[in-house]
Order: C-alpha cells, then structure tokens, then sequence
C-alpha cells in the first residue's frame, strides 16, 4: 500500500520568505509526527498530532513555526520568515494508534529545504 | 529527558563481517525501540521494532536485542554486504508524558561494507 509522502522533495528559498511543506500520512493512522534533520545533527521532534486532540507543539523552535492538521489527515508544516538555521531534511512520520502501546512509525522521504 | 547514544559513529568493513552496532538510552521507561536504516538523501525506512517486554527481534540476517533495564541494545548484522552500506538509527518513545510516541534519536552508525 501506499506509504508516507512528502512533498516539496526538495525546497530552496530565500532568507525571509514563507514555506510550506506538506505530509500525506499512511490511510487510516491516526498519528502524526514532524522531525527534523540538520546537518551534523541527530533528528529532532517538532510536533505531535493525534487524532482530533490539540497538538504537541513542544518541540518546535521558535514561533515563526507552526502547522496544522486538516481532517485528521494531511498536514503542513509552515516556516514564517526563513532562517538560515532552517536548513534541513523535515521529516514526517505516522503510525496506528489504538490506545495501547505506542506502535512503529513510519516516515516519509523528507523535505530538503535549503535556505539562502 | 531521554538520552540516546550510538556507538560507533562510524564503521568500515570488508563484505562478509558480522557486526554488532550498539545502542543505549538514559531512561529505561520506554514502550519499545525501533532501528531504522537512512541511505543518504532519503528518509527513514524501519528495520525492526522491539516491544520492551521482549528480549529480541530477527529478520532475515537482521537480530536486535535489548535490555531494557541496563538501557541497551544491540544490532547484529550477519554476513554483511555492499547494500548494507548506509547510516543505522536507534530511536526510543517513552511510555510517559504528553507526546506519546515522539521518538528520540541516536545520532547514528555511519555503516560502510566494501567488496
């Protein structure tokens, strides 16, 4: 079946513009998760979306990020007015919850987005 | 706050090794851990997921192994090959607090086999 997709794949902008990034999860998962990847670092949480329950924004860096979930499955991540330090792989995530114990996830191939 | 670690960072081996890749975390509190392999520019794809109430998992010449109350675990790789070239993760959700699922990360084993 299918899997997670991402898209841009790849993403240059310049510093100070807006972006937008986007996740179709696997049908029917219920969760749904942003990391990110920079270069040298390890990958980092950003945000947490399940079901119709408000989002864990936790991991989010600044407010110039946030995103949003539409009818429980296909998201956006948004960057208001890019930094360089934005630069890096974004990567999406879902996984069946049921209740229970936290199930596999599964990512999608990433956005790479360069900021110049 | 969960701390992962991989060792080695980085492994260069002849094709035909077996290797052990290790893994260990700060807080024994999880509800699984999951290896997953990257090959550069693409995402993650999962290799095994171990429910912390098992020791092991095996899938083809892939076994992982944990100790949940030590906070380790290892991959073992038999018989290795050119395809098994790319970075190995470790990643681990705790069984606690709000974000049920995040996942926190090692930084990797930069895994090359040469024929």
């Amino acid at each position: 079946g299918a899997g997670v997709s991402q898209s841009p794949s790849n993403k240059v902008t310049e510093k100070g513009k807006d972006v937008e990034l986007r996740c179709d999860p696997i049908s029917g998962h219920t969760a749904l998760y942003w990391y990110r990847q920079s270069l040298g670092q390890g990958l980092e949480f950003l945000i947490y979306f399940q079901g119709n329950s408000a989002p864990d924004k936790s991991g989010l860096p600044s407010d110039r990020f946030s995103a949003e979930r539409t009818g429980g499955s296909v998201s956006t991540l948004t960057i208001q007015r890019t930094q360089q330090e934005d630069s890096a792989v974004y990567l999406c995530a879902s996984s069946l919850t049921s209740g229970g114990p936290v199930h596999e996830q599964y990512f999608g191939p990433g956005t790479r987005l360069t900021v110049t | 706050k969960q701390e992962v670690t991989q060792i080695p960072a980085a492994l260069s081996v002849p094709e035909g090794e077996n290797l052990v890749l290790n893994c260990s975390f700060t807080d024994s509190a999880i509800y699984n851990l999951q290896w997953f392999r990257q090959d550069p520019g693409k995402g993650l794809t999962s290799l095994l997921l171990i429910q912390s109430s098992q020791r092991e998992q095996t899938s083809g010449r892939l076994n992982a192994s944990l100790d949940k109350s030590s906070g380790r675990s290892t991959l073992y790789i038999a018989a290795s090959q050119p395809g098994d070239s790319a970075t190995y993760l470790c990643a681990v959700p705790l069984d606690r607090g709000s974000t049920l699922g995040r996942l926190y990360f090692g930084r990797g084993t930069q895994l090359t086999v040469w024929p």
